[in-house]
């Protein structure tokens, strides 16, 4: 079956500008996650929608960063006038269950976001 | 709580020879244990997970893991390496949270 799909894979935005990314989860997995991977780093956990509900938004860096999922499948994330330290590889997430510490949560391929 | 290291930034390993990248887990209750693997420009992939039960976990690509609660080790191992599994290895803890915590990781070169 089809896996976690995500667009664009590459994006180059111009400082300022702002940009959204889209996550396509597997179908009827009730969990999904946005993390953010810097070079060289491991992923780091951004945000957490269980359907359409917002449950965790610690992780976001900062008011200029922004998630929804309005109807619990598709979500999008997006940045509002990127900075040069946005640049990264954003990578989405999704797992059958609501949180639990067993679920297996599947990547999806991510964007990597280049801001000139 | 749970966490883990991976005491190695960096393994090498001749193709057709053994590998085992190394996990220790630090825990209070439960463990439970995933190992994910990142290919040069492409996302995360799942390899395997210990939930409970059999402490000799197989997984993909031929990879396997063995839960030792003795020594609070997860190693992530393969009999025989190929060249293709030259990638970042991830051991991460599962967390009632959702989120996963993920450290540096193990840089794995298999080398022909």
């Amino acid at each position: 079956g089809a896996g976690v799909s995500q667009s664009p894979r590459y994006k180059v935005a111009k400082r300022g500008q702002d940009v959204a990314l889209r996550c396509d989860p597997i179908s009827g997995h009730v969990s999904l996650f946005w993390y953010q991977q810097a070079l060289g780093q491991g992923p780091e956990f951004l945000t957490y929608f269980q359907n359409e509900a917002q449950l965790d938004k610690s992780g976001l860096p900062s008011d200029r960063f922004f998630a929804e999922r309005p109807e619990g499948s598709v979500s999008t994330l997006k940045i509002q006038r990127t900075q040069q330290e946005d640049s990264a590889v954003y990578l989405c997430a999704s797992s059958l269950l609501s949180t639990s510490s067993t679920d297996t949560q599947y990547f999806g391929p991510g964007t990597r976001l280049t801001v000139l | 709580a749970q966490s883990v290291a991976q005491p190695e930034d960096q393994v090498n390993v001749a193709e057709g020879n053994p590998l085992t990248v190394k996990c220790t887990y630090s825990v209070s209750g439960n463990p439970y244990l995933f190992w994910y693997v990142q290919y040069p420009n492409r996302g995360l992939q799942f390899l395997l997970k210990y939930i409970t039960g059999d402490n000799l976990v197989k997984g993909s690509y031929g990879f396997e893991a063995e839960f030792n609660k003795s020594q609070t080790s997860f190693h992530l191992k393969k009999p025989s390496a190929l060249v293709s599994d030259s990638a970042l290895y991830f051991c991460v803890p599962g967390s009632t949270l959702g989120r996963l915590y993920f450290g540096r990781g193990t840089q794995l070169t298999v080398w022909p």
